[in-house]
């Protein structure tokens, strides 16, 4: 077990264009989430699954976002139409059941020129 | 909604001191409390955690207490060691339930100096 892997570690994309990231969950983890980091700032929620259900999506997450996971396995965040303000670390994190420990990610740090 | 804050944004310790970082959460629910390290380049990583049965939790050099009364908890880091610098974030949420999403503070960036 090699805790939570994303992909790609960092993406530097043109405004307009769209992004795809891709989270490895820690094996066995039911639970999986999204968060986003802006510099000097603690993550926030955007949305999380209980296994292959989407649960939950924070405000944040405009219609340019979607989150999918497949199968209860690994899971992909979508940006479609970037803007700059999209530039910031997206983090994932898995736990086993609700009310459990919550494991992170190295993040993807996005860059939108 | 939750809201966390935390204080100080930035401490500077000499080596062997101890630091010791506050957070205050506003949702009465609120059962569990977390810490988290991160270094540069990193994602969070959890350190410590607590939960609003328990008033205090040690492990090794880290404790962490809660006043569930002043609705506030703190990490404390005794004998700093260089390889304790990093940017620290305190977490709060009714943990558990049907919504289980964190609420971070805004972190706290730890110096110490050899």
């Amino acid at each position: 077990d090699t805790g939570v892997s994303q992909n790609p570690r960092h993406k530097i994309t043109k405004r307009g264009q769209n992004v795809t990231f891709r989270c490895d969950p820690i094996s066995e983890h039911n639970r999986l989430y999204w968060y986003r980091q802006t510099l000097g700032q603690g993550p926030e929620f955007l949305t999380y699954f209980q296994n292959e259900a989407q649960l939950e999506k924070s405000r944040l997450l405009s219609d340019r976002f979607s989150a999918e996971r497949p199968k209860g396995s690994f899971s992909t965040l979508e940006i479609q139409r970037t803007e700059q303000g999209d530039s910031a670390m997206y983090l994932c994190a898995s736990s086993w059941d609700p009310g459990e420990k919550l494991f992170f990610g190295s993040g993807t740090q996005l860059s939108v020129l | 909604g939750e809201n966390v804050e935390q204080h100080p944004s930035t401490l500077s310790v000499q080596e062997g001191d101890s630091a010791v970082i506050k957070c205050t959460y506003s949702d009465s629910a609120s059962n569990y409390f977390p810490w988290y390290k991160q270094e540069l380049g990193k994602g969070p990583q959890l350190i410590i955690d607590i939960r609003s049965n328990v008033g205090e939790k040690k492990d090794q050099r880290i404790a962490v207490t809660l006043n569930k009364t002043a609705k506030h908890f703190s990490l404390h880091i005794t004998e700093t060691q260089p390889e304790d610098s990093a940017v620290y974030f305190c977490a709060a949420a009714p943990w558990g339930g049907a919504t289980n999403k964190l609420i971070f503070g805004t972190g706290t960036l730890l110096a110490v100096q050899p």
